[in-house]
């Protein structure tokens, strides 16, 4: 059974700062994707993962995926209160998308 | 422009009832699925269909029942809802399988089982 793990679930951060967050799962799947869900808000679709060292870019956002590790990371450089959000990670096992519990990122001034 | 819609957006009702809950997409997308969000879990999915006429269970598929008549809509019925069942419900959507399957989701409906 596929099994998809984040880790930080909590993430308070200072604006200016970098931190990664990660993704492990648990079968072989090449596509994953990230979602920010703002408070009370639908997800809205950040990166699509579709091959091995797969790396998008966006902003102040950097995903990467490693399919032999079975890794996905979200890096976040020099963090804005505006980033603020929870995350989520889902791995596409054959359209069974599986999705991580979610990082809960806080920003503070 | 298209979009995907959900109805009713929040909703309240008493343990046994049947609730459907409705789900609506302009896309033209052949694949629909059915998700529930609770603290913790993240998203789970419940079910899901490829096109129409065509229905499949999802990780929590028990208690719940899909059908899928035209393209357009995949409504969610619970046949006796229970406090269990208390949760946010997320719809989603995404164009015919391939390797590039992106959902798209919609605003999500409040369910509350009293």
């Amino acid at each position: 059974e596929l099994k998809v793990e984040q880790n930080p679930l909590f993430l308070s951060m200072q604006e200016g700062k970098n931190y990664t967050i990660y993704c492990n799962y648990s079968t072989t799947s090449d596509r994953l994707y990230w979602y920010r869900q703002d408070p009370g808000k639908s997800l809205e679709s950040l990166f699509v993962l579709l091959s091995n060292g797969a790396v998008k870019q966006e902003g102040r956002l950097m995903a990467s995926l490693d399919t032999k590790a079975r890794l996905s990371t979200l890096h976040i450089t020099a963090a804005v209160h505006d980033l603020s959000a929870t995350y989520f990670c889902a791995v596409d096992n054959n359209n069974d998308m599986r999705f991580g519990a979610g990082t809960r990122l806080t920003v503070k001034p | 422009d298209a979009e995907i819609t959900q109805s009713p957006r929040h909703k309240i009702t008493e343990t046994g009832r049947q609730v459907t809950l409705a789900c609506h997409q302009t896309w033209n997308h052949n694949n629909m699925f059915w998700y529930r969000q609770d603290l913790g879990h993240g998203l789970r999915l419940i079910h899901y269909s490829y096109g129409v006429q065509d229905t499949n269970k999802g990780e929590v598929s028990d208690g719940y029942s899909v059908s899928r008549s035209n393209t357009e809509d995949l409504p969610l019925t619970l046949e006796s809802a229970a406090s269990s069942q208390t949760s946010v419900y997320f719809c989603a959507s995404s164009p015919t399988s391939g390797s590039y399957n992106e959902q798209f989701f919609g605003p999500g409906t409040r369910l509350t089982v009293l």
